[in-house]
């Protein structure tokens, strides 16, 4: 199992432009979450997801959305981004939400200029 | 809003001294969960304490939970340099239906002098 892949590592995009990262899980878990990462701030949510077709906003949702078409798939989406998003983003899933780990993805570096 | 509260945000020792953190939550939790994140890496589930109380060892790393569950720690004994990194705990509440929400705290950045 690959368990959760997301794609791309690193991205710099400039400001106003648009993109969406990747993310799929291989583990048939059925929720899945966004987090994004600044440094010494911890992991804020951004958005998640408790099965296919349902997505619900998390702490930081402004800017960003997200759909969940699949069990497997759960991307990303910036649209008109600012330097503020500037981030490392991580995908996770679970098998149940908060009981039991999050597997979480190797992350994407997103600098925006 | 529920905050989970994690002490110190940065810790350096010499190899072989200990480390311990503190994790310590607004209100009472279901479970509270412990993440290792290496230096350019992604977090990792180390491991979940449900019951008041509890303690559990994995080698040389212990986990607490206290009895009103409210907090936590996480103990090293003799650290090596393969213990760097930031270390999360993550508490966990009851949201309705068969679903918890969980709090990432914002981690303490262990370093080791060799």
């Amino acid at each position: 199992n690959a368990g959760v892949t997301q794609t791309p590592k690193f991205r710099i995009l400039k400001i106003g432009q648009s993109m969406t990262l990747q993310c799929t899980q291989d583990m048939n878990h059925n929720y899945m979450y966004w987090y994004r990462q600044d440094p010494g701030m911890g992991l804020k949510l951004i958005y998640y997801s408790v099965g296919a077709g349902i997505t619900d906003k998390g702490e930081v949702p402004n800017g960003y959305n997200v759909s969940r078409s699949t069990t497997e798939d759960f991307p990303l989406r910036l649209e008109l981004a600012a330097p503020s998003q500037t981030s490392v983003y991580f995908c996770a899933s679970s098998a149940t939400t908060g009981l039991g780990g999050y597997t979480f993805g190797s992350g994407t570096r997103l600098t925006v200029v | 809003g529920q905050q989970v509260m994690q002490i110190p945000q940065y810790q350096h020792v010499q190899e072989g001294e200990d480390f311990t953190t503190y994790c310590n939550s607004s209100t009472t939790l279901s479970n509270i969960q412990w993440y290792k994140q290496r230096p350019g890496g992604h977090p990792v589930f180390l491991i979940q304490l449900v019951k008041s109380g509890e303690v559990k060892k994995q080698k040389r790393l212990t986990f607490q939970f206290g009895e009103a569950k409210k907090n936590s720690s996480l103990h090293i004994t003799a650290t090596q340099t393969t213990d760097v990194g930031t270390y999360f705990c993550a508490g966990s509440i009851y949201s309705g239906g068969s679903n918890y929400k969980l709090t990432f705290g914002k981690g303490t950045l262990l370093t080791v002098n060799p």
